[in-house]
């Protein structure tokens, strides 16, 4: 596709409620970005994939957080159990290599409210 | 642990002015820095990226800076437009030993107003 595209845009949930939320990345770009803006802060990173693998997951913030790319492309952020506090907005980014000199390309974002 | 702040956290400026937005950041061993624009309810718009080994780059009316010994990068807009109004993020990169993460690390923003 033309960009990275995030689905569902809204996603209100109950507390303990699972969720899940789908990043497709630009065609071709190997590498995946998963990141969580909270209201009135910059994004902060999640977790990374190269290809199918997961190489860094340093930034996920519990166990109740679940992310997987089986295939290399489309990636999906899974919340279990979740709490009021996750409520924000999830980006996904990705890009071509992954490499330092090459720019991520963000989607629209996911916004979760849990009630 | 890497930090990156912003200032100011908002600015409103008269339509045709030129403008400077800051970032500062605590660890200089960044690969590269970036500064993104965020409408409201949308995503993240690369403007520029600057690698560690450039001192500046430029697109259009937007011109950005880098000093990376100091820990500074600069957002300079000429002849501001409403056009311009959203909030604009400067993050860093760095790789960490082993992940070949390359993951970015934000400021908070600058909420840029332009009256008309």
């Amino acid at each position: 596709g033309a960009g990275v595209s995030q689905s569902p845009r809204y996603k209100v949930a109950k507390r303990g409620q699972d969720v899940a939320l789908r990043c497709d990345p630009i065609s071709g770009h190997v590498s995946l970005f998963w990141y969580q803006q909270a209201l009135g802060q910059g994004p902060e990173f999640l977790t990374y994939f190269q290809n199918e693998a997961q190489l860094d997951k340093s930034g996920l913030p519990s166990d109740r957080f679940f992310a997987e790319r089986p295939e290399g492309s489309v990636s999906t952020l899974k919340i279990q159990r979740t709490q009021q506090e996750d409520s924000a907005v999830y980006l996904c980014a990705s890009s071509y290599t992954g490499a330092p000199n090459q720019p991520q390309h963000f989607g629209d974002g996911t916004r979760l409210s849990i009630l | 642990k890497q930090e990156v702040t912003q200032i100011p956290a908002a600015l409103s400026v008269p339509e045709g002015e030129n403008l400077v937005l800051n970032c500062s950041f605590t660890d200089s061993a960044i690969y590269n820095l970036q500064w993104f624009r965020q409408d409201p309810g949308k995503g993240l718009t690369s403007l520029l990226l600057i690698q560690s080994s450039q001192r500046e780059q430029t697109s259009g009316r937007l011109n950005a800076s880098l000093d990376k010994s100091s820990g500074r990068s600069t957002l300079y807009i000429a002849a501001s437009q409403p056009g311009d109004s959203a909030t604009y993020l400067c993050a860093v990169s760095r790789a960490y030993s082993g992940a070949g993460s390359y993951q970015l690390t934000f400021g908070k923003g600058t909420k840029l107003s332009v009256i008309p």
